[in-house]
């Protein structure tokens, strides 16, 4: 089983709609989560970060975080074209990355 | 700009070569870890490091990779007589606690071997 999983996309969303991003991981003791936005050809960029259960929201993003089912959501409210980009799951120890998903917003 | 520095931004060698990347930390930074990227591929952990101490390198080849974090200067990322395969982005990111703090990434050195 992998340690982090993402589903690679792509995913396709219409401008303005919300962009629903998901990943699960295997080890139950994981206490941080993070989300990290690659662009094409740059480094990750950490957009949101959560440790306890519940939503936790930063402008247009909200994590959500359920420790019992083991996943980590990321909620894109407002979709820009700007926010296409890949968007990686991690998980703490050795900060675990999932592979990506690919979000492509429609103009 | 207090942000993480890597050099150099590219690097080519040629097949047996050594390839030498560095990484500043953030200011007030003292946890470096490096990850290698393949193209379409996600981040992989390679090692973390403290200062003057190497923390984790369980994602670190055993052979021909090395890293180090002096007391005093950048990280270095160390890989010896270079093949076609360690052709990868190599980023570095740094945080001001244990791993499971917020990690800040550096700009990336993309390595090419020839």
């Amino acid at each position: 089983q992998k340690e982090v999983e993402q589903n690679s996309g792509p995913l396709s969303v219409p401008e303005g709609a919300i962009a629903s991003l998901n990943c699960t991981y295997s080890d139950r003791g994981s206490q941080s989560f993070f989300w990290y936005r690659q662009y094409s050809g740059k480094s990750p960029e950490l957009i949101m970060s959560i440790y306890s259960n519940g939503d936790k929201e930063d402008g247009r993003f909200t994590a959500q975080l359920n420790k019992a089912s083991q996943y980590v959501s990321l909620l894109i409210r407002d979709s820009q074209p700007s926010d296409s980009a890949t968007y990686l799951c991690a998980v703490n120890g050795k900060i675990i990355f999932g592979k990506g998903t690919r979000l492509h917003i429609l103009p | 700009n207090a942000g993480v520095m890597q050099n150099p931004r590219h690097l080519v060698r040629r097949r047996g070569q050594e390839a030498r990347l560095r990484c500043s930390p953030m200011k007030g930074h003292s946890h470096v870890y490096w990850y290698r990227q393949l193209p379409e591929e996600g981040l992989k952990f390679m090692v973390y490091l403290q200062k003057e101490n190497i923390i984790d390198e369980s994602g670190m080849p055993k052979e021909r990779f090395s890293a180090e974090f002096p007391k005093e200067g950048p990280s270095i990322l160390r890989i010896q007589q270079v093949v076609r395969g360690d052709s990868a982005a190599y980023f570095c990111a740094s945080s001001d606690g244990a791993s499971a703090y917020e990690q800040y990434f550096g700009p990336g050195t993309r390595l090419t071997v020839t």
